[in-house]
């Protein structure tokens, strides 16, 4: 396993189009993140899965956010009609479900929204 | 609510230097701690962690003491190397491991 990847690495697009990031965790991870990030701050938390369930949602995530992780291996953030404020990068991480599991990253989906 | 304050950066230090970047925590209950250290170019990665208070955790010459009574993670080098060169993040997680809440990040340049 090569660890966590994330498709595409770079995206840019106008505002008001809709947007689609893949996440593929660690096979053996049942715990998938997506966190958002911008320059010059740490990871924001956004949701989370546990298997298929999502678990959490953050106040960040608005209702033109949606994450979904139909089998409980890859998941998909979707973002629609997006705005320029939605310019960051998207990271991925996955874990192991104990408590105190560090989280494996993913390089990241960079958005540029024109 | 559960937050992480980090040092400031930049840092710059000159090879050898002892290293310090300040992390305290507010949480709820029983959070395990984390600082991830992200090289240029590259993504996040664990560089280590502590799961109660008075553990410590250590890799590649770094070490933070979980430390309750301060509600604090401060990390520390006794002699840094320009590879160490990099933006180290403080992070900590509820006891289920739900959300992990990370600092804004410090950026450290070292010169030879």
């Amino acid at each position: 396993d090569t660890g966590v990847s994330q498709d595409p690495r770079h995206k840019i697009t106008k505002r008001g189009q809709n947007v689609t990031f893949r996440c593929d965790p660690i096979s053996e991870h049942n715990r998938l993140y997506w966190y958002r990030q911008t320059l010059g701050q740490g990871p924001e938390f956004l949701t989370y899965f546990q298997n298929e369930a999502q678990l959490e949602k953050s106040r960040l995530l608005s209702d033109r956010f949606s994450a979904e992780r139909p089998k409980g291996s890859f998941s998909t953030l979707e973002i629609q009609r997006t705005e320029q404020g939605d310019s960051a990068m998207y990271l991925c991480a996955s874990s192991l479900e104990t408590g105190g599991a560090e989280q494996y990253f993913g390089p990241g989906t960079r958005l540029t929204v024109t | 609510g559960n937050s992480v304050t980090q040092m400031e950066g930049p840092v710059t230090l000159s090879e050898e230097a002892f290293l310090t970047i300040n992390c305290t925590y507010t949480a709820t209950g029983y959070p395990s701690l984390f600082w991830y250290v992200q090289y240029p170019g590259e993504g996040l990665q664990l560089l280590l962690k502590a799961t109660k208070a008075d553990d410590k955790g250590s890799n590649k010459g770094f070490e933070a003491t979980y430390r309750k009574e301060t509600t604090s993670f401060h990390l520390e080098k006794g002699s840094v190397q320009v590879s160490d060169s990099a933006v180290y993040f403080c992070a900590l997680s509820d006891r289920g491991g739900n959300q992990f809440y990370f600092g804004t990040g410090t950026s450290l340049t070292v010169i030879p």
